[in-house]
């Protein structure tokens, strides 16, 4: 079966730091992946998606990028943290169109 | 541009009623509706595909149905109990998707013990 794994859950970091979000899916091939932000009264905010290896499209012009240097890795990243990116970030993975979502990190940033 | 509309934002029902709400949508150009279930401290978790006008699926006390023609779908929970509140999202999966759902805003819903 198919497992996705976000980590950390609870993150806190100072205003100017670099940020690394990792997230892994297991037993899939292939899959599309994607990063989101919980928008407050917005529901889920798309941020970048990946349909393979070195692929990635942004959806919002931000502080963050994507990569993803192996199949079922996808790292949300970022230089400098503003105050604004503090929020919680879903991964999620799909073969077709049905998405999966890890369990989030929650991101303060002060 | 397609856009999916929730309404209402939240939702207050009495253990025991039954209660709907609705996601709305102007064009049937999209393969796929998608209901999810929210809660929280969890992840979002899919819940129904539709696909067809005047689908109709059923898991357990929820159930869903599409109208692609007035451009809407319901989701239905029956004699509602304290672990239905959550956050319930519908999502539109587009003919033009590059693989993307777009998603509505969500409904959140309590339910008072």
């Amino acid at each position: 079966s198919q497992t996705i794994h976000q980590w950390p859950a609870t993150l806190v970091q100072p205003v100017g730091s670099p940020l690394s979000l990792e997230c892994t899916v297991e037993g899939t091939s292939n899959p599309n992946l994607y990063w989101y932000r919980q928008a407050a009264g917005r529901g889920l905010q798309l941020l970048f998606y990946s349909v393979g290896i070195g692929q990635i499209s942004s959806e919002v012009p931000q502080n963050l990028s994507a990569s993803r240097p192996q199949d079922r890795q996808f790292i949300l990243s970022s230089k400098k943290l503003l105050l604004s990116d503090s929020g919680f970030y879903l991964c999620a993975w799909s073969v077709l169109s049905i998405q999966y979502f890890g369990a989030g990190t929650r991101l303060s940033v002060l | 541009i397609l856009n999916v509309e929730q309404s209402p934002q939240s939702l207050h029902v009495q253990e025991g009623d039954s209660t709907n709400f609705t996601c709305s949508f102007p064009s049937s150009n999209f393969y796929a509706l998608h209901w999810y279930r929210w809660e929280t401290a969890k992840s979002p978790e899919a819940l129904f595909v539709m696909t067809l006008n005047g689908d109709e699926k059923k898991k357990g006390r929820i159930s869903a149905t599409l109208n692609t023609k007035e451009g809407y779908s319901y989701l239905y929970i029956k004699g509602s109990q304290p672990e239905d509140s959550a956050t319930y999202l519908c999502a539109l999966y587009p003919r033009n998707s590059n693989y993307q759902l777009i998603w509505g805003a969500g409904t959140k819903l309590i339910i008072k013990p």
